[in-house]
């Protein structure tokens, strides 16, 4: 059974940072490209990131560049996104996602307010 | 961006009855290898979405057969042959061809 397990949310203050891991099992990890989208509170669903399976490459929603980075470890079958400069915009919560946004995480909150 | 239109925002539904919902791209989601990426998800209250249809027409595993996915090029649409009380909840069409991958804004069945 694929399971994935989003962690590291939390309430953070204009311009801080967080980062999200994903724990990933019950696939082979190393061999699918992943995604993390949001959802902002009442609010639909934005692709903010992906990465290939191998992490030769990384894409980004314009609202995020420069501002978002998502790793992955195979060894460890975690996926990453860091958050840096974070906006009261980016207060969501935020899904892994494996492949072609196929399954999905529980979600993990971040909120970012002062 | 493509942009994702659904129509409608909001679907009033008759248990029973059948339920149909648009989803309206802004170019093509043939991708180069042939394939159109066009998902359907369900999101229940307090839930993570769930995918119901892939690449137009196919059901995941464990999807009930009253759903079924259509369309081609621009324009897609996913049926709920007889709604049931369960199927009450919003549904999201998503492009996966062209990055970022985009979702329309959402429909909400209600009981009518």
């Amino acid at each position: 059974e694929v399971q994935l397990v989003e962690s590291g949310g939390g309430l953070v203050q204009p311009g801080g940072s967080l980062r999200l891991s994903c724990a990933a099992s019950g696939f082979t990890f190393s061999n699918f490209w992943m995604t993390w989208v949001r959802q902002a509170p009442g609010q639909g669903l934005e692709c903010v990131a992906n990465i290939k399976p191998d992490g030769s490459e990384e894409f980004y929603v314009d609202s995020v560049k420069g501002r978002f980075t998502i790793s992955r470890d195979n060894a460890k079958n975690s996926l990453y996104l860091q958050l840096n400069s974070l906006r009261a915009e980016d207060t969501a919560v935020y899904y892994c996602a494996r492949g072609w946004v196929t399954d999905w995480g529980q979600g993990t909150l971040v909120t970012v307010s002062s | 961006d493509v942009v994702m239109t659904q129509s409608p925002l909001s679907l009033p539904v008759t248990l029973g009855q059948p339920a149909s919902i648009s989803c309206r791209s802004s170019q093509s989601l043939v991708h180069s290898d042939g394939n159109t990426y066009l998902n359907w998800y369900q999101q229940r209250p307090g839930q993570s979405p769930r995918r119901l249809i892939y690449k137009v027409s196919n059901r995941d595993s464990g999807v009930p057969d009253r759903f079924s996915g259509s369309g081609s090029g621009t324009d897609f649409t996913l049926r709920i042959s007889r709604v049931e009380a369960e199927d009450v909840t919003i549904y999201y069409c998503m492009q996966g061809t062209h990055w970022p991958y985009t979702f329309g804004q959402g429909t909400k069945l209600e009981i009518k």
